[in-house]
């Protein structure tokens, strides 16, 4: 198993371009999470996913959209980059049943904006 | 949601226990206690888990004391790998897909 896979690792955007943070899991978990860490913080829940189709706001949801298009794979995307999303993009799922379940992390994708 | 407070830095030496409490005065009845570590420039682990007194795996001891407001992860003799943050998480208990909220975590920096 590969577990929690994000791609890319990293990215360079300039402020107002958009792009899609990818993350997929392999190990059959409902649910799954985005946050995003600043540099010497912790981490801040973006949105997260009970199950396929659905998707609820996190701590910061401002200028981020999620889809979870199937069980395995949900995505982010910025829409117009700001210098304030420069962060590391961690993913992360929870097997079933969920309730109390450890949180499994990717990589995370470390993203600079200019 | 209920909130948890741990230092924010620890310091200690190699071969030394090292112990990180954690306080949640609101925690729920069926609410477990949930340890995170994280090293530089990769994402969270799970640690260790448990409910009440004591659970201790491979890595870590969790001490939870009757009233449950509490909690001391232990890690016995340290080394300069142990150099991590620490996150305590306290589950929340009204839904299937809790709302997952980090603190700020304890930063612990093992010096030889």
């Amino acid at each position: 198993n590969a577990g929690v896979t994000q791609t890319p690792k990293f990215q360079v955007l300039k402020t107002g371009q958009s792009m899609t943070l990818q993350c997929a899991q392999d190990m059959n978990h409902n649910s799954m999470y985005w946050y995003r860490q600043d540099p010497g913080m912790g981490l801040r829940l973006i949105y997260y996913s009970a199950s396929e189709g659905t998707t609820d706001k996190g701590e910061v949801p401002n200028g981020y959209n999620v889809s979870r298009l199937n069980k395995r794979e949900f995505s982010l995307r910025l829409e117009s980059a700001a210098p304030s999303q420069t962060s590391v993009y961690f993913c992360a799922s929870r097997a079933p049943p969920d309730y109390n379940s450890p949180l499994h992390f990717g990589n995370g994708t470390r993203l600079t904006v200019t | 949601l209920a909130k948890t407070t741990q230092p924010i830095s620890m310091d200690s030496y190699e071969g030394q226990e090292v112990n990180i409490t954690c306080s949640h005065n609101n925690i729920a009845t069926n609410d477990y206690i949930t340890w995170y570590q994280q090293f530089p420039s990769q994402g969270p682990r799970f640690i260790i888990q448990g409910y009440k007194t004591k659970v201790t795996n491979e890595v870590a001891s969790l001490f939870i004391p009757a009233d449950r407001k509490s909690s001391t992860l232990s890690l016995p003799r340290v080394s300069l790998s142990d150099t991590a943050v620490y996150y305590c998480l306290v589950g929340d208990t009204d839904s299937n897909a809790s709302k997952i909220i980090f603190g700020s975590g304890t930063r612990l920096s093992i010096q030889p």
